[in-house]
This record gives structure tokens, C-alpha cells and sequence, in this order.
């Protein structure tokens, strides 16, 4: 089993809807969450980031940590064509020294005009 | 900044040959990371250095794949024989000490192996 699962979609709404990216992990040291959006052919870049539980607003996006059930969760609102792209869930458990993170599979979104 | 750089962007070549990417990170970053990306396995770490000191190759697939980073600004990963299950685009990303959660990541190098 995968430290960090998370649905690869794709998934397509139409422009101006409420998108929900769910992902959930099972490494209880995780304790730094990120979310990175990827343009086709380009690399990730940072989107999203949340420590521990709660939740984190940023214009459109919103991220949700709830680490009793890990389960985190992007919420993009009034979705734009522009969104369109693959969003990656990562982890990091950098307090136990392991540096590096751990990334999702990725979904695919597609929003259309 | 340029950010981080990697070439060649495609690379093609045939079973068995010896492939180099190259990496130069962020000038004043510390850490630096090699991914590889495919559909079936997403984004997977395969080694990472911290003040150009390996920390933690337990991603790197088998003994055909290396991964050196001689000064700050600098990495290289090889695979030598290559085989076509390597192919993938390879992505390498790199942060600063002071905000590790923000990796930077390159334009990846497109592998295919024939």
C-alpha cells in the first residue's frame, strides 16, 4: 500500500464550480502538507501549504487537514479553464528527519468554458 | 533567477546505452532532489543531497542508477545500461534550508528508453 493515496480522476466540472481534491495517507508523522499544482509539461510548483490540522485560505483555494482521519483536502472555488491541471497532494514528516517529500499520484482536472 | 535548470529536455536513446541528466539547482539552495515521474507510479523520490551530501538514495531503483552533486551548483543522475522501464521524465527540484516545504522544480527531462 501506497504512504499516500489520491484519486488520479481525471476529473472535469464545468467553469465556475466547486472543486474538491481529496487525499489520504497513512504515515502518522506526517505533519507538513502541500499542495502543488502541474501544468502539462512543467514541473510542480508550490500551490498550498498547511501544518498539522485546520484549514487554509488563499483567494480561490482552500486546504483542510484533518489528521484524526488522515484525510486532507484542496477546495478550488469558482473554477477558472485556467485551473486545468494536475494537482499533487505532498507530505512531509521533516520533524523525524526525513526531509524529503512524499508525493500523490496526482488528479487531473479539467475545467471547462 | 533562471531557476533550476535541467538538459537536455528529451532524451532518446536504445537499451543498453549510458544516459546523463544534468541538473544546476537555485543559487543558494541547499537541498536538492531527483524524481522521476510516470502514470503508473506518479511522482517518486529517488535520492536527495543536503549540502551536496547524499542523505537518502533509498528511492534509487538498482545499482544502475547513480547520482553525484560535486559542488552547490551542480548534479548529475546516471543510468547505465538504460533499459526502456526507465522511461519517465526525471524531474530534479531544489529548496532552501529556511523553507523546505517549497521545493523548485525544473522542466524535467523526458526520458525514453527504445
Amino acid at each position: 500500500q501506497k504512504e499516500v493515496e489520491q484519486d488520479p480522476g481525471p476529473l472535469s466540472v464545468p467553469e465556475g464550480a466547486i472543486v474538491s481534491l481529496n487525499c489520504t495517507y497513512s504515515n502518522s508523522a506526517f505533519q507538513y502538507f502541500m499542495w502543488y499544482r502541474q501544468y502539462s509539461r512543467k514541473g510542480p510548483e508550490l500551490l498550498m501549504y498547511t501544518y498539522s490540522s485546520g484549514n487554509k485560505e488563499d483567494g480561490r483555494f482552500t486546504a483542510q487537514v484533518d489528521k484524526s482521519s488522515k484525510y486532507i483536502s484542496l477546495f478550488i472555488r469558482d473554477s477558472q479553464p485556467s485551473d486545468s491541471a494536475t494537482y499533487l497532494c505532498a507530505m512531509s514528516a521533516k520533524d523525524t528527519g526525513r526531509r524529503a517529500l512524499t508525493f500523490g499520484s496526482g488528479t487531473r482536472l479539467q475545467v471547462q468554458p | 533567477d533562471a531557476g533550476v535548470i535541467q538538459s537536455p529536455r528529451h532524451e532518446v536513446t536504445e537499451m543498453g546505452q549510458e544516459v546523463t541528466l544534468r541538473c544546476k539547482p537555485i543559487s543558494g539552495h541547499n537541498s536538492l532532489f531527483w524524481y522521476r515521474q510516470t502514470m503508473m507510479r506518479g511522482l517518486e523520490l529517488l535520492i536527495y543531497f543536503n549540502n551536496n551530501v547524499p542523505i537518502d538514495d533509498s528511492g534509487m531503483p538498482e545499482d544502475r542508477f547513480s547520482a553525484k552533486m560535486p559542488n552547490a551548483s551542480f548534479s548529475t543522475l546516471k543510468i547505465q545500461p538504460s533499459e526502456p522501464r526507465d522511461s519517465a521524465v526525471y524531474f530534479c527540484a531544489s529548496s532552501s534550508q529556511l523553507r523546505e516545504e517549497k521545493l523548485f522544480f525544473g522542466s524535467g527531462t523526458q526520458l525514453s528508453v527504445l
